[in-house]
């Protein structure tokens, strides 16, 4: 079956533009979650889904940072008046409903801010 | 900060040799995963062993678990080339079931 898709897979924009990033999930997959991954770090949560609605936010950065959830499926990152430390892989996971259930993982979007 | 600490941070080795990371961790969990990530990709879960659990296998994987050192390790045995990736630790801790906090991961190449 599919897994998580997302894009685009690699993103290259000025800074001070806004851009927005995708992720379909594993369908039938209530939760989702974004992850910002830089250079040398490890990965750093951004947001949690349950559904269309997010309970935890508290992981994004700043308000420039907003995340939306359609239909329980697809969701979109977007980032606003993008800066340069604003330059990462972003991941996105989705997991079936239930406690502590391992995440699935898509490839990334790697987010270049020149 | 809370995150979960891997060493060695990076691990070289040969082909049919062993390869064993380990894992610390400064809260209570409810659960330790391993995640593979290889150069470009997202990140693949591996093996996850419950806090009630020492030991669990899957393969060539062993993973043991520790709870009152706050530790776990990665057994990867017969290493081939294609294991050659970063290896993430991954729990659940403070009461929460869905924020996965990851350590920063120990890079393994295995040389063929």
């Amino acid at each position: 079956g599919a897994g998580v898709s997302q894009s685009p897979s690699n993103k290259v924009t000025e800074k001070g533009k806004d851009v927005e990033l995708r992720c379909d999930p594993i369908s039938g997959h209530t939760a989702l979650y974004w992850y910002r991954q830089s250079l040398g770090q490890g990965l750093e949560f951004l947001i949690y889904f349950q559904g269309n609605s997010a309970p935890d936010k508290s992981g994004l950065p700043s308000d420039r940072f907003s995340a939306e959830r359609t239909g329980g499926s697809v969701s979109t990152l977007t980032i606003q008046r993008t800066q340069q430390e604003d330059s990462a892989v972003y991941l996105c996971a989705s997991s079936s409903q239930g406690n502590n259930q391992p995440q699935h993982f898509g490839d990334g979007t790697r987010l270049s801010i020149l | 900060s809370q995150q979960g600490e891997e060493d060695p941070q990076a691990l070289s080795i040969q082909e049919g040799e062993n390869a064993t990371m380990n894992c610390s961790y400064k809260t209570s969990i409810n659960n330790l995963q391993w995640y593979r990530q290889n150069s470009g990709r997202g990140l693949v879960h591996l093996i996850l062993i419950r806090s009630n659990e020492r030991e669990k296998h899957s393969g060539r994987l062993r993973v043991t678990l520790d709870t009152s050192k706050k530790s776990s390790s990665l057994l990867i045995t017969a290493s081939r080339a294609a294991d050659t990736a970063s290896y993430f630790c991954a729990y659940y801790s403070g009461g929460s079931n869905y924020k996965l906090t990851f350590g920063k991961g120990t890079l393994l190449t295995v040389n063929p």
